[in-house]
């Protein structure tokens, strides 16, 4: 139990193209997804959390209007990195709160992006 | 702001040796702490602890709270090469996590 999926597990883009990211609970409701960054050798980075039906809360020095965060529904939240740099190429990992515990998080497998 | 720090940042050993992780904290509104073994993807979960000392098991692996402290280990008896990872530690404050930079542990055949 407790899967959570992303897709596309990586992709290449242009620069100044946009990309999105999807992240799924298969197996259970995720009233609250959280998006990280994690940058080669280095550790995870939480750039926003989500929340199901309002607004994503960001991490402080993360653009709001450049990573845009989507949780339509208990299921899905959708992390769409706009206008895309090359500096913006990184390993995007998503996260679900668990379904019996709040504070155990489940990670989706990640995406890696390339910007070119 | 929150800080967790682990150390050593790697370290090598050879097959059968036992393992031991650092993990400090200092954080607000401490909820719980969490290990976690990245591999060449997305963290899997190991463990969550929220009380001190108590023991959690998990095979060969073992991990332990000191909340008075602000500390955590983390054992890996017998280690196998498939133990190589970047073992990563979290604490869990206000329902978001906050990582430490994680522990290289290369095991040799």
């Amino acid at each position: 139990g407790a899967v959570v999926s992303q897709h596309p597990s990586w992709v290449i883009c242009k620069s100044g193209t946009s990309v999105k990211i999807e992240c799924r609970s298969l197996d259970f409701q995720a009233t609250t997804m959280f998006w990280y960054r994690q940058f080669p050798k280095q550790s995870l980075m939480l750039m926003a959390t989500s929340n199901e039906g309002s607004k994503a809360t960001y991490e402080q020095g993360v653009e709001k209007d450049k990573f845009l965060i989507n949780h339509a529904s208990l299921t899905l939240s959708t992390l769409t990195v706009t206008s895309a740099h090359p500096e913006d190429s990184s390993f995007y990992i998503c996260s679900a709160e668990g379904p019996t515990n709040p504070y155990e998080q489940y990670f989706g497998p990640g995406t890696r992006l390339t910007v070119t | 702001e929150d800080k967790v720090v682990q150390s050593p940042l790697s370290l090598v050993v050879h097959e059968g040796d036992t393992v031991t992780l650092n993990c400090s904290y200092e954080v607000t509104n401490f909820r719980s702490l969490l290990w976690y073994k990245q591999e060449k993807k997305a963290p899997t979960f190991l463990f969550m602890l929220t009380s001190s000392g108590i023991e959690k098991k998990s095979g060969r692996l073992s991990s332990i709270l000191d909340k008075k402290e602000l500390f955590s280990i983390l054992n890996i008896t017998a280690t196998q090469t498939g133990d190589s990872a970047v073992y990563l530690c979290a604490v869990s404050s206000d329902y978001k996590l906050s990582f430490g930079a994680g522990t290289t542990v290369t095991v040799r055949a």
